[in-house]
């Protein structure tokens, strides 16, 4: 079965460091895609990056990146240079059935990230 | 961008009560999503639905209903409320994003059921 890991279940950066964030999933199937999403304590999910099983380059949007490892099947997060209102929950999706059968997400436990100044 | 909305961001019920949580999206999206998050759970998903009057159970379908009349609606029914639905629901659509198959959320709503 399908199962994403999210081993941090909390974790303090100081404002204007990096931080990287751990994803790891169990597959078997060929195509995949892996996703982040942020949730502030407002509680709206924030979609932040996606990577597609065969995309050779590691997805960016901003200041955040997705370090992927295939072969390690891992999918971190790495976001640069921490703002205070990056202080969230962060959790790692893996699209578990494909897009034409409902494209069900199955979500990691999360990570939450506090800032400090 | 896409736009999800719930239709309250908090709501207290009664047990017993039968209660409508309405999600509208406005990118014409083929599939939508009622999950809820509890401490400790994480995020589960109730129903889904990919096409009009189409329907789905995920993983957690007891006590709940759903009703997909219109494309861009997609309701959660709590037939009688129960202490134990006490949570935070969220709504989701995919099918245009940076990936097909990206969620967008709505804001979510805290139910209360006393």
């Amino acid at each position: 079965a399908q199962k994403i890991t999210q081993t941090q279940p909390g974790m303090f950066v100081q404002e204007k460091e990096a931080v990287t964030l751990d994803c790891t999933y169990d597959t078997s199937d060929q195509s995949y895609g892996l996703f982040w999403y942020k949730q502030p304590s407002s509680g709206e999910m924030i979609f932040l990056i996606y990577q597609g099983s065969y995309d050779e380059q590691n997805a960016t949007e901003g200041r955040y990146s997705l370090n992927f490892q295939k072969a390690r099947k891992s999918a971190n997060l790495v976001i640069s240079a921490s703002q205070l209102g990056d202080s969230a929950m962060y959790f790692c999706a893996m699209r578990e059935t494909p897009y034409n059968q409902g494209g069900k997400l199955i979500f990691g436990q999360g990570t939450e990230l506090s800032v400090k100044p | 961008d896409v736009k999800v909305t719930q239709s309250s961001r908090y709501l207290v019920k009664r047990t017993g009560e039968k209660v409508f949580l309405e999600c509208v999206q406005d990118m014409d999206h083929e599939n939508m999503f009622w999950y809820r998050q509890d401490p400790g759970l994480g995020l589960r998903l109730i129903y889904f639905s990919y096409d009009v009057k189409m329907k789905e159970k995920g993983d957690i379908p007891e006590g709940y209903s759903v009703s997909r009349e219109k494309k861009e609606r997609f309701s959660l029914i709590l037939e009688s409320a129960s202490t134990n639905q006490t949570s935070m629901y969220l709504c989701a659509s995919s099918g245009g994003g940076v990936a097909t198959d990206t969620q967008y959320f709505g804001p979510g709503t805290r139910l209360t059921v006393l």
